[in-house]
């Protein structure tokens, strides 16, 4: 089990370009979950995929965030024309599928628009 | 919806004693799961417990321990013996399903 991990730790980037994070879950969880925090707030859901399938897409996420997850392994994130209340802790969890297991963290990607 | 509520934002106490953090959830479900979580400063959010709602049995991980009252929608997270590396944001979750609904956290510090 070498935990879930995330690329970048972090991004600075400057308002209106494009941004990708990657997610590599815990390798026998076919759970996947990216989720959005920040600063005093707790984490916030965007998007839930089942192996490949993405099964739901919260409100939150506008047009400008996809998610995949091709063949049910890593799963992208991406952010395109990114504004500054984009900023925020990108946090990927997973979990095996089976009834409420314990969600596990990556340690996140912190998003920083200028 | 299901809504989760700490009203805590912040709290302190001191190495060895004990603390309670507070959480309330609103939910029309009647089998679902509670959690909490503990983020450290600039790490990575870990499983402290967890609850099951058909099981009245508290549950108990160590030092840490929880009051779950299912008809009141209460589920806080005692903290005994509290040690310095206690010190973490401390997040309850709620999930009836796939999803997991967060509270806002509440901060706690451990003094010396």
């Amino acid at each position: 089990d070498t935990g879930v991990s995330q690329d970048p730790r972090h991004k600075i980037t400057k308002r209106g370009q494009n941004v990708t994070f990657r997610c590599d879950p815990i390798s026998e969880h076919n759970r996947l979950y990216w989720y959005r925090q920040t600063l005093g707030q707790g984490p916030e859901f965007l998007t839930y995929f089942q192996n490949e399938a993405q099964l739901e897409k919260s409100r939150l996420l506008s047009d400008r965030f996809s998610a995949e997850r091709p063949k049910g392994s890593f799963s992208t994130l991406e952010i395109q024309r990114t504004e500054q209340g984009d900023s925020a802790m990108y946090l990927c969890a997973s979990s095996i599928d089976e009834g409420n297991s314990p969600l596990h963290f990556g340690n996140g990607t912190r998003l920083t628009v200028t | 919806a299901q809504t989760v509520t700490q009203s805590q934002p912040e709290m302190s106490v001191q190495e060895a004693e004990t603390v309670t953090l507070s959480c309330t959830y609103d939910t029309s479900e009647s089998n679902y799961y509670l959690f909490w979580y503990k983020q450290p400063p600039s790490r990575q959010m870990i499983l402290v417990i967890r609850q099951e709602a058909y099981k009245q049995q508290n549950a108990t991980e160590n030092r840490f321990s929880v009051n779950f009252q299912k008809a009141a929608k209460s589920f806080s997270l005692k903290i005994s013996d509290s040690q310095l590396g206690d010190t973490a944001m401390y997040f309850c979750a709620f999930s009836a399903t796939y999803k997991y609904i967060f509270g806002t956290g509440t901060r706690l510090k451990v003094l010396a």
